[in-house]
Parts: C-alpha cells; sequence; structure tokens
C-alpha cells in the first residue's frame, strides 16, 4: 500500500537554528498538506498545493515558515529561526485531489527546540 | 466549517463494539463526515467517510442520523490495538478546495 514518506522522523534543535522537514507524497497525488500539531491538541493546517502552487498559507507564520513543493511532487517545509513555541509534530498529507478525496497522512516530524 | 462535538475519553472491553458518537449539529448539506484515528506519536489514520447513508469498510462501520446532525462510529470487535484519539471530521472547503479541522478527539482506551 502506498504511503506518504516524511524525514527525519525526529529533530532536535536549538532556538535561532534553522530547520527542513521533508515530505514524499503518494505517488499521482496532486495536492499536499503540512499541519502542525502541538502535544494534545488536533493537527492544524499549515499550507496546501495543488501541484507546485500554493493555494492555501493562511495559517503559515511567514515570517519564519516556508515551504516549496518545485516540481509538484516532494515537498520542503523550513522554519528560520526556530523558536520553542515551534516544538510540534509537523503532519505531511496528501490526495489525489483537492476538492473531494481522501487525505492520506505520514507518520510525521517530531520537532523538539531547546 | 461545521464543528463537531465528541466526549473527551471512553473505555472499551477488548472483543466488545467500541460505539464512538459525535455530534454535528450545523453540519452543512454537501459536508462528508470524516473519521481519523492517531495512535500515540504516529500521523492520523484514515478510518472511514461518509454524506447520508451508512458506509462499513473493513475498520469500521459509520452510521449518521437521518437528519445527519450526529454519527457513530462502531469498532466492532475492539482489540489492544485500536487504543488512540479518534477524530470526527465534518470536512470544509477553503478557497483550495479541501480542508480538514480537527477538533480534540475522543481517546479510546480499550482494555483486557
Amino acid at each position: 500500500e502506498a504511503e506518504v514518506a516524511q524525514s527525519p522522523r525526529y529533530k532536535i534543535t536549538e532556538k535561532s537554528q534553522a530547520v527542513a522537514f521533508w515530505c514524499d507524497p503518494i505517488s499521482g497525488h496532486a495536492t499536499l498538506y503540512w499541519y502542525r500539531q502541538i502535544l494534545g491538541q488536533g493537527p492544524e493546517l499549515l499550507v496546501q498545493f495543488q501541484d507546485e502552487s500554493v493555494v492555501d498559507d493562511s495559517q503559515l507564520p511567514k515570517d519564519r515558515f516556508s515551504a516549496e513543493r518545485l516540481k509538484g511532487v516532494d515537498s520542503t517545509l523550513k522554519i528560520q529561526p526556530a523558536e520553542l513555541g515551534d516544538s510540534a509534530m509537523y503532519l505531511c498529507a496528501s490526495s489525489s485531489q483537492a476538492g473531494t478525496d481522501t487525505q492520506y497522512f505520514g507518520p510525521g516530524t517530531r520537532l523538539t527546540v531547546l | 466549517d461545521a464543528k463537531t462535538t465528541q466526549p473527551p475519553s471512553m473505555d472499551c472491553a477488548e472483543g466488545r463494539a467500541a460505539n464512538l458518537p459525535c455530534n454535528h449539529s450545523t453540519i452543512s448539506g454537501n459536508e462528508y463526515v470524516y473519521w481519523y484515528r492517531q495512535i500515540h506519536s504516529q500521523g492520523p489514520q484514515y478510518i472511514i467517510h461518509g454524506l447520508k447513508n451508512n458506509e462499513t469498510n473493513e475498520m469500521a462501520s459509520l452510521i449518521i442520523t437521518e437528519d445527519r446532525k450526529s454519527s457513530t462510529l462502531i469498532l466492532p470487535h475492539a482489540t489492544l490495538r485500536d487504543t488512540a484519539v479518534y477524530y470526527c471530521i465534518v470536512r470544509g472547503y477553503n478557497n483550495a478546495g479541501n480542508m480538514l479541522t480537527f477538533g480534540g478527539g475522543t481517546r479510546l482506551m480499550v482494555k483486557p
């Protein structure tokens, strides 16, 4: 069964450092999502791509976060500089189409900022 | 997005059916009900979804009331591996089409 891949699974960094997370969606899935999940809460959408284009980044803190999906396949989410409050699980999901199809999630990257 | 209300926690005996309720009284006619679960430290796992009719797959059954204001996820024979947080989501739409708004979920504990 095809799965969404994410790396690294765990990342520990110091505040003010830069971090990057990688996501490879299910093959053929045009829509890719990045979510952030703070401990004890449900995931919250950060950014959504349709192919290589950002179609919703209204909840992305753009002063420090950036996301790209240059070839419309895999994607990178970057934080620079990291702050203590960024400690969370970062989840990637994909679906074949934006409007109707089920989102499938990867295993996530657990970020700890010291 | 329609908001959902779920009990924060539930217990279930291993081998028995687990019935997880969800209220979504403000759901719109074209909004689907989705269920995901999240086992500790893993990504959410899709379980099932429905619009009006009851649905069943290899994992669970979804019962939606006729007025669509509530639903129940049924795990027919719960096992210890079903211990997880279960999220009931009414799928909304942003300008890009599809978005999921997660609430607090129900923490299901399956006990031996």
